[in-house]
């Protein structure tokens, strides 16, 4: 499978706990996105890297998130001192982006990671 | 801020009904405009987009959208459903800045056999 895939695709925690969340995008994609979704909810962006730079990272939720990719291949998203309201789905799509105008670049998504904080 | 709508949060058909899903955006400039669909279990698939050119875009397993630029819309149709449908549906526009997706709330579509 070339697709983009998560680890791990479950994850349950206790309140206070620091959880990592890996994503490993498919292969030539230069860019990396993080999004989450709540029940009832379309995904909502957090965060993304072109190559290995974070380019935007104004949306992710608290200081408690934070997100790396490295050498520009998988990244992880961290999630320090949990609460429950952070329970949701961890959603991690890559894109290949050619060019410095408006892209037209089509983002494809992962199986998410399903975060419980208990 | 950019936004979407989408406006039935949950449709019930029949078998080889025809299917309507409404989408509308707040923003006016460049659009990219995208459909997505979630069937139970799997992950987010691309079902069809619009950048520009043919503002009548047709995407996989029979799906196809309109554009219609003066009602900021993109209104997702097929003319005859299956079971194998069912699945949430969201319709997705990318930010001015051309990076993100904005997703609407997603429409559940029920197909009964």
């Amino acid at each position: 499978d070339t697709g983009v895939s998560q680890d791990p695709r479950h994850k349950i925690t206790k309140r206070g706990q620091n959880v990592t969340f890996r994503c490993d995008p498919i292969s030539e994609h230069n860019r990396l996105y993080w999004y989450r979704q709540t029940l009832g909810q379309g995904p909502e962006f957090l965060t993304y890297f072109q190559n290995e730079a974070q380019l935007e990272k104004s949306r992710l939720l608290s200081d408690r998130f934070s997100a790396e990719r490295p050498k520009g291949s998988f990244s992880t998203l961290e999630i320090q001192r949990t609460e429950q309201g952070d329970s949701a789905m961890y959603l991690c799509a890559s894109s290949l982006v050619v060019g410095s105008e408006y892209p037209t670049d089509t983002q494809y998504f992962g199986p998410g990671t399903r975060l419980t904080v208990l | 801020a950019q936004s979407v709508s989408q406006h039935n949060h949950h449709v019930i058909l029949s078998e080889a009904a025809s299917l309507e899903l409404g989408c509308n955006y707040s923003y006016g400039g460049t659009v990219n405009l995208f459909w997505y669909v979630q069937y139970p279990g799997q992950h987010l698939q691309l079902l069809l987009k619009y950048f520009s050119g043919d503002p009548l875009v047709k995407g996989i397993k029979g799906f196809e959208a309109e554009f219609i630029k003066s009602k900021f819309s993109f209104n997702l149709r097929k003319p005859s459903v299956q079971w194998s449908d069912t699945a949430e549906y969201f319709c997705a526009v990318r930010n001015q800045a051309g990076t993100a997706l904005i997703f609407g709330k997603g429409t559940t579509l029920s197909v009964s056999s």
